[in-house]
């Protein structure tokens, strides 16, 4: 099964960085995943990472360490529409997600 | 393209009747995923297809919970007898080849309380 922990709540100023740390422990690993999920919406695909390093999409950007466990999203030029839950999710052998309880980022002007 | 459907977006129901709820996947996709999601459990997976066989059903809570796929364009996801503890929100996923099967793409999802 899956292991995965992340923090509840952060809080940041509008045009702030905020960086999400996921820790994970799996049997398997096939691919990290990081989801975008606004209160009452559906969530959606944010990143991927099945290797090592950073990999950058516009604002937000994902790392991954497979050694250590970890890895986070880190979230730039933060705007009020970045308040939402993010939710980190492990792939294993096959095609399933297992998702972290999620990090709720609120925004403040 | 309309993105995965859903219906109904929101039911109420009592303990015991019996609740069916469908899913309309992205036509070509061919992977397609049940998810049930409560502030308690967060959002878990109970069971996927692909071309329209059930491949992992363990997330299944109990017998009470059934899904089918008759076809590539339709999934029911079925409880009988319903309780109140299986009130959540009810999401559909599916995907495709095109992206590695990496994005999986939501449905709105449904609403579920039992009384």
């Amino acid at each position: 099964g899956q292991n995965i922990d992340q923090p509840t709540e952060m809080t940041a100023t509008e045009g702030a960085i905020v960086q999400i740390n996921c820790t994970y422990q799996t049997s398997g690993f096939n691919g990290l995943f990081w989801y975008q999920q606004h209160a009452g919406e559906a969530p959606t695909f944010l990143s991927y990472n099945v290797l090592d390093g950073l990999e950058e999409k516009g604002r937000f950007s994902s790392f991954l360490s497979r050694s250590k466990g970890y890895s986070y999203l880190l979230l730039k030029e933060l705007q009020m529409k970045d308040s939402a839950s993010y939710l980190c999710a492990v792939r294993d052998g096959d095609y399933k997600l297992s998702f972290g309880a999620g990090t709720t980022v609120t925004v403040r002007a | 393209d309309a993105g995965v459907i859903q219906s109904p977006r929101h039911e109420v129901t009592e303990m015991g009747q019996e609740v069916t709820l469908r899913c309309k996947p992205i036509s070509g996709h061919d992977y397609l995923f049940w998810y049930r999601q409560t502030m308690m459990r967060g959002l878990e997976l109970l069971i996927y297809f692909n071309n329209n066989v059930p491949i992992d059903d363990s997330g299944m809570p109990e017998d009470r919970f059934s899904a089918k796929m008759p076809n590539a364009s339709f999934s029911t996801l079925k409880i009988q007898p319903s309780e109140p503890r299986d009130s959540a929100v009810y999401f559909c996923a599916s995907s495709d080849a095109l992206a590695g099967y990496n994005e999986q793409f939501f449905g709105p999802g449904t609403r579920l309380t039992v009384l």
